[in-house]
């Protein structure tokens, strides 16, 4: 899988849109982003995913660049409970997932 | 949908000792995985399922560590004579065959070697 790089950690206002940026400079024409997130004692939490389009579920939004070497994940109002560990991950498809250090985002009140 | 059950969510044991993990995945979901996770990192691939035939399996698999899924619905992940550097947090996961579908984790076994 190619390898992904996101920053250590970050702060965030809560009520405000969270930003998580990922780069990923050497993905394959194939590969897809994946979003998981990991709250404290929990496993990790599948958030979304995309090839080359911007994509939206009721979790999140993924806006993925043109030329596809960095993302970014969007929460857009972020409470308290999205205190976590973000991980970007780029995958083909049907085998094991390869995490990262993720990004350890906390909310802030 | 019930979600990926892991039991016992903490496992103490003595160096030395034998353990046994098990996971039931989604009903229906035919792909399992096991990942090893350690205090500050990512969650690492152990090994993965397809039905009961264990597909692939990461050179952190020593011989110690034996996964099962015999009859394709739940799995068990033994380790025998325990090591300190065993402690970790020990994840299953499971999807639909299907490409793209992503993995549902449960959450975990905490192993502590004593």
């Amino acid at each position: 899988d190619a390898k992904t790089t996101q920053p250590t950690s970050m702060d965030c206002a809560e009520g405000r849109a969270a930003n998580l940026p990922c780069n990923h400079s050497t993905i394959s024409g194939n590969e897809y982003v994946y979003w998981y997130r990991q709250i404290h004692s929990q496993g990790p939490q599948y958030i979304i995913h995309g090839l080359k389009n911007n994509e939206t579920n009721e979790m999140a939004s993924l806006i993925i660049t043109e030329d596809r070497k960095s993302s970014t994940l969007i929460l857009p109002h972020a409470t308290l409970r999205d205190t976590a560990v973000y991980y970007c991950i780029v995958r083909v498809g049907l085998d094991k997932v390869i995490f990262g250090p993720g990004t350890s985002l906390s909310v802030i009140p | 949908d019930t979600g990926v059950s892991q039991n016992p969510r903490h496992k103490i044991t003595k160096r030395g000792q034998n353990v046994t993990f098990r996971c039931d995945p989604i009903s229906e979901h035919n792909r399992l995985y096991w990942y090893r996770q350690t205090l500050g990192q990512g969650p690492e691939f152990l090994t993965y399922f397809q039905n009961e035939a264990q597909l692939e399996k990461s050179r952190l698999l020593s011989d110690r560590f034996s996964a099962e899924r015999p009859k394709g619905s739940f799995s068990t992940l033994e380790i025998q004579r325990t090591e300190q550097g065993d402690s970790a947090m020990y994840l299953c996961a499971s999807s639909p065959t299907g490409v793209l579908q992503p993995q549902h984790f449960g959450d975990g076994t905490r192993l502590s070697i004593l």
